[in-house]
């Protein structure tokens, strides 16, 4: 069964940082390209960023350049958003998704940014 | 940037009708084109990728069709589990981007 399991997430401060993990198992983690995409409260979904199987391509959302960044580590099969400079407009559930087509999802994590 | 126009934004139906959802590339993406069914404090599930192939476990009442700039979610005969948000998403390009979503109500 493909799962991704997510972690991190919470109530950070304006300008502050965060770290989002998704942990994969029930697929070949190094055979997809990974996504995260987030939904604002009440809002719809918006991409943010996607990296290649090996992590030699990596895409951003122009909101979130130079801010976040996306990463992963296929001996842990697991993919990561570095957050930092977080603003309050951040806020927002994200998800982890296999693939750019989203074939499937992880259970999503709360980000809050609030003084 | 691609922009997808899904419509209508909502529809009322009742258990049984027949449901159309369209969504509207602004520029050809061949068949790069996925659907999504969203319910309120979940995830969103995989319907359909690559604009008609139905992904594992989807009932067959869901159906995609198109390519180029014009595509169609089919739902044959509406149930009660498929009340819910739907989403296309076009991902021939970065950055990749959503329609902004059809909230299917119970008439």
């Amino acid at each position: 069964e493909v799962q991704l399991v997510q972690s991190g997430g919470g109530l950070v401060q304006p300008g502050g940082s965060l770290r989002l993990s998704c942990a994969a198992s029930g697929f070949t983690f190094s055979d997809y390209w990974m996504s995260w995409v987030r939904q604002a409260p009440g809002k719809g979904l918006e991409w943010v960023a996607s990296i290649k199987q090996d992590g030699s391509d990596k895409n951003h959302v122009d909101s979130v350049k130079g801010r976040f960044t996306i990463s992963r580590d296929n001996a842990k099969n697991s993919l990561y958003l570095q957050m930092n400079s977080l603003r309050a407009e951040d806020t927002a559930v994200y998800y982890c998704a296999r693939s750019n087509a989203g074939y499937s999802w992880g259970q999503g994590t709360l980000v809050t940014v609030s003084s | 940037d691609i922009q997808m126009t899904q419509s209508p934004s909502s529809l009322s139906a009742s258990v049984g009708d027949r449901v159309t959802i369209t969504c509207r590339a602004s520029q050809g993406i061949s068949n790069y084109l996925a659907w999504f069914q969203q319910k309120p404090g979940k995830a969103p599930k995989s319907l359909i990728s690559a604009a008609s192939s139905l992904q594992s476990g989807v009932p067959s009442k869901f159906s995609g069709s198109g390519s180029g700039t014009d595509f169609t979610l089919t739902i044959s005969s509406l149930q009660p589990e498929d009340f819910a948000t739907y989403y296309c998403q076009q991902y021939y390009s970065f950055p990749l981007t959503f329609g902004g979503g059809t909230k299917v109500e119970i008439k």
